[in-house]
């Protein structure tokens, strides 16, 4: 499976974005899509998303409240939004889909980047 | 500071075997959940490298291996070549979180 990401995004603090992921090339299952991101100078981040088969998805703590993540079978397209967005935020964002019933991240997408400034 | 620990760096020359660790405990690693590891390339998106302890995905060379014990893995990188160079993630699942966790992340350099 081919993703593919929407383009950089420019943000004020305290607004939301919302980054795209479209799949092709084989069967998209929207209870597979994850988020996880690099801040400037540091490591992979989980965000959030469909680790279970079956549910709703799951959230890393710090960004409980203020994250969103869906898909969209019938586009084959998996979403992030983030709200109340703060300078800490900027990041390259980069979808993955899990494999199966597994925890492995076996497709990635080539990331967003967002930069949060006034 | 990452549930999972893995060294900040590790180098070697071309043609060496180097190691990189990835700590865990009891709630992810201990638990006898799996670990699985990607290669970052600058300006690229991970890729992954190991999955299910010890198993590559068809195109990885087998210079390429991992292992994992108690609460512990680790990603073993025979015979050095200079296009390795890179930042090596290790991942897991923590039943404690109920979260996708990530290692630090280990930047190999290749002298």
């Amino acid at each position: 499976v081919q993703l593919v990401q929407s383009e950089a995004e420019m943000k004020q603090p305290g607004s939301s974005v919302k980054v795209s992921c479209e799949a092709s090339g084989g069967t998209f299952k929207s209870n597979t899509v994850n988020w996880v991101r690099q801040t400037p100078g540091q490591g992979l981040e989980w965000v959030g998303g469909f680790i279970r088969v079956s549910g709703t998805p799951n959230y890393a703590q710090k960004f409980r409240g203020r994250v969103t993540i869906t898909a969209d079978e019938s586009t084959s397209t998996g979403y992030l939004e983030l709200r109340s967005l703060k300078s800490e935020d900027t990041a390259i964002y980069y979808c993955a889909t899990r494999v199966g019933a597994t925890t492995i991240l076996g497709s990635w997408g080539q990331g967003t980047m967002v930069t949060v400034s006034s | 500071q990452s549930v999972l620990t893995q060294p900040p760096s590790v180098s070697g020359a071309p043609g060496q075997r180097v190691t990189i660790s990835c700590i865990g405990s009891s709630s992810n690693l201990g638990a006898g959940f799996d670990v699985h590891w990607y290669q970052h390339l600058p300006e690229k998106a991970p890729k992954l490298l190991i999955y299910g302890n010890n198993d590559r995905p068809s195109g990885v060379p087998d210079r390429f291996s991992g292992s994992k014990s108690g609460t512990s893995a680790s990603l073993a990188i025979t015979g050095l070549q200079a296009e390795d160079e890179a930042d090596y993630y290790c991942q897991s699942y923590d039943s404690s979180l109920s979260n996708m966790v990530f290692g630090g992340g280990t930047k190999l350099t290749v002298l």
